[in-house]
């Protein structure tokens, strides 16, 4: 089945130290988008590709970097995780930048 | 400013009755809107889209209406089930060149049997 795919489900890391998030797709879409939700919060876009361009949103902290290798992959990388980055991460992916997006299952990070 | 509204209270209903979640939002002017689920720890589930030009889409059991004088959009599921207990989302695409979605932060749906 075509899909989203994040690794690992949930990610335990130290304050400070560098995380990297993975997100997979199957369905060969050009736009891949990463979101922040935190508990009963809206989910946030942090960033988005389309195909190889990088959008960032303006109220993303330098913290979060996003790399894009191929079609099918995209990371998110937190550079120096504090306790307010604890959140639900989800990667989704979308054929074109105005149609549907999909949602991966989420990575739910925890910053110890 | 510029909000998306879900009512932040957990809707309880009884198995069978129909369940209806509200959407309201200011100073947008969406091109469209959409209903995603969302099941604890997982990530949403895109359910249906409506257009500004619509006024009511049906899919099986779910019925969304779009009210762009009212800025509202109301989310029915008719004979609801204890499996369609998640948090529903509403989101917004916004006309013109603004590309981004803009969620609502969901209302919690709990069908007791």
């Amino acid at each position: 089945d075509a899909m989203v795919i994040q690794n690992p489900r949930y990610q335990v890391t130290q304050f400070g130290k560098p995380v990297t998030l993975s997100c997979s797709q199957t369905l060969n879409h050009n736009v891949m988008y990463w979101y922040q939700q935190k508990s009963s919060q809206a989910p946030k876009l942090l960033f988005h590709y389309y195909d190889k361009d990088f959008n960032n949103e303006a109220d993303t902290p330098d913290n979060f970097q996003s790399r894009r290798p191929n079609t099918s992959f995209c990371f998110l990388d937190i550079r120096s995780p504090g306790l307010g980055d604890a959140a639900m991460y989800l990667c989704a992916t979308s054929r074109d930048i105005k149609e549907t997006q999909y949602f991966g299952p989420g990575t739910r990070l925890l910053v110890l | 400013s510029q909000k998306i509204e879900q009512n932040s209270e957990a809707l309880n209903i009884q198995e069978g009755k129909t369940a209806t979640l509200t959407c309201n939002y200011t100073n947008y002017s969406p091109a469209y809107l959409q209903w995603y689920r969302q099941d604890p720890g997982r990530g949403p589930v895109f359910l249906l889209l409506i257009r500004e030009n619509e006024k009511e889409k049906r899919k099986e059991r779910l019925k969304v209406t779009f009210d762009t004088t009212l800025k509202q959009s109301l989310f029915h599921i008719t004979a609801s089930q204890p499996a369609d207990s998640a948090t529903y989302l509403c989101a917004l695409r916004l006309s013109g060149g603004y590309n981004k979605l803009i969620f609502g932060a969901g209302t919690r749906l709990a069908v007791h049997p």
